[in-house]
């Protein structure tokens, strides 16, 4: 069956240091991806899209890699800000579905 | 403010009640979307409609009723609801279905919890 992975245990780093999060799945040949941003009590925001053949896309501080050999995705943030703490999903669709399947997310905590 | 409007933001309910969730959105979207998310679970889509239609159901018990009059409003009708329905739900919508234009735009979402 369809398994997308994130890494439960959150990411505790440094203000000013790069967060890297993970997303792998398997069973799935995805033709986009996209990342979201939630908080807690709150809807999910979007951030990025990727398609499968784009290997990289930035936007302002937000870095995304997407490699269908290795079948994972990377969401960067340089500069970190506590700001940025927040649970951080990754989505995976299909070509020309609505069908969006979503990661379990990992939490980022950003320390001061 | 995300353009998408879900009220109530919480709710209590017995399990021989009825109550609907309901949601709005200002955006001019074609497809709205209910999703599931319980704790440490991925979110779970629910059902999709699509220029008001319903193009999925995914699996979801017929204790859910969703009802879209038009392409703003969506709602889900809550019966016989059982405590571990208890989560929180949440609606979106997007521009298409798929690919760019298929990012979704979620409201805050409604916490149901189910005594």
């Amino acid at each position: 069956s369809q398994k997308i992975e994130q890494n439960s245990e959150a990411l505790n780093i440094q203000e000013g240091k790069t967060a890297t999060l993970t997303c792998n799945y398997t069973n799935y040949s995805p033709a986009y991806l996209q990342w979201y941003r939630q908080d807690p009590g709150r809807g999910p925001v979007f951030l990025l899209l990727i398609r499968e053949n784009e290997k990289e896309k930035r936007k302002e501080r937000l870095k995304v890699t997407f490699d269908t050999t290795l079948k994972q995705s990377l969401f960067h943030i340089t500069a970190s800000q506590p700001a940025d703490s927040a649970t951080y999903l990754c989505a995976l669709q299909a070509d020309s579905s609505y069908k969006l399947i979503f990661g379990s997310g990992t939490r980022l905590l950003v320390r001061p | 403010e995300t353009g998408v409007t879900q009220t109530p933001r919480h709710l209590v309910m017995g399990m021989t009640n009825k109550k609907s969730l309901k949601c709005e959105q200002h955006l001019g979207h074609n497809a709205m979307y209910w999703y599931k998310q319980s704790a440490k679970k991925p979110l779970e889509l629910m059902f999709v409609y699509n220029f008001k239609e319903q193009t999925e159901n995914n699996s979801v018990p017929s204790r859910f009723s969703p009802e879209c009059p038009n392409s703003s409003h969506l709602f889900l009708h809550l019966h016989t609801l059982q405590p571990e329905d208890s989560a929180l739900y949440l609606c979106a919508s997007s521009q298409g279905q798929g690919g760019e234009g298929g990012e979704l735009f979620f409201g805050e979402g409604s916490r149901l919890t189910v005594l």
